[in-house]
């Protein structure tokens, strides 16, 4: 059985720091997605990953690939109250290609 | 409207009510699905339509029951559910099912069995 491992489960910082949450997995994923969910709504898409050792950005978050593609870490600079939420890792696995999900991150962001 | 819909948003039902979550995609996909949303827990995979057919049902009890009258719609029956059923149930698609899986979200439905 595949399964994402996602650390810290749970995350308060106040605004204008830094974090970094991971996800690990001992099974190799042929990519991984990020999703943000906020408390009442289904989760959104932030990013997908594909080739190891991949990085990517999207404004204040840079998300990598591992070089083995078994693991994932997400970085937010200068963290701001609205990047409050549920970040969820899910990666492409299986013999059917669905997607596994970790339990996410839980993180709070305090003006 | 776009995206994916689902209703109700809310549900409180006894145990020995009949209900059905409704779902509906306005994006053009061919796979849609059902996960269940837990504390504490992953998100577990129920369903899978794809193009219409069901090509993945992960052990859930037969109190579940899904239909897929079309591409756009996804439906789930509840039935003599139990409380430890109360949970959030997600509705998602994406384009292709096993190769294109970038998953799609609805808002969800929070369903309270008492």
């Amino acid at each position: 059985t595949q399964l994402l491992e996602q650390s810290p489960q749970f995350l308060s910082i106040q605004e204008g720091e830094n974090l970094t949450v991971y996800c690990n997995s001992s099974s190799v994923f042929s990519s991984l997605q990020w999703y943000r969910q906020e408390p009442g709504e289904g989760p959104v898409l932030l990013v997908t990953v594909v080739t190891g050792g991949e990085v990517k950005k999207l404004k204040r978050l840079t998300f990598q690939f591992g070089d083995a593609r078994k693991d994932s870490s997400l970085h937010i600079t200068a963290a701001q109250p609205g990047d409050t939420g549920l970040y969820l890792c899910a990666g492409v696995g299986g013999s059917q290609g669905n997607l596994i999900f970790g339990k996410g991150t839980k993180l709070s962001v305090k003006p | 409207e776009t995206g994916v819909t689902q209703t109700p948003r809310h549900l409180v039902m006894g145990m020995t009510n009949k209900k059905s979550l409704k779902c509906e995609q306005h994006l053009g996909h061919n796979a849609m699905y059902w996960y269940k949303q837990s504390a504490k827990k992953p998100l577990e995979l129920m369903f899978v339509y794809s193009l219409e057919e069901r090509v993945e049902n992960n052990s859930v009890p037969s109190r579940f029951s899904p239909e897929c009258p079309n591409s756009s719609h996804l439906f789930l029956h509840l039935h003599t559910l139990q409380p430890e059923d109360s949970a959030l149930y997600l509705c998602a698609s994406s384009q292709e099912w096993g190769r294109r899986t970038e998953a799609f979200f609805g808002q969800g439905t929070r369903l309270t069995v008492v």
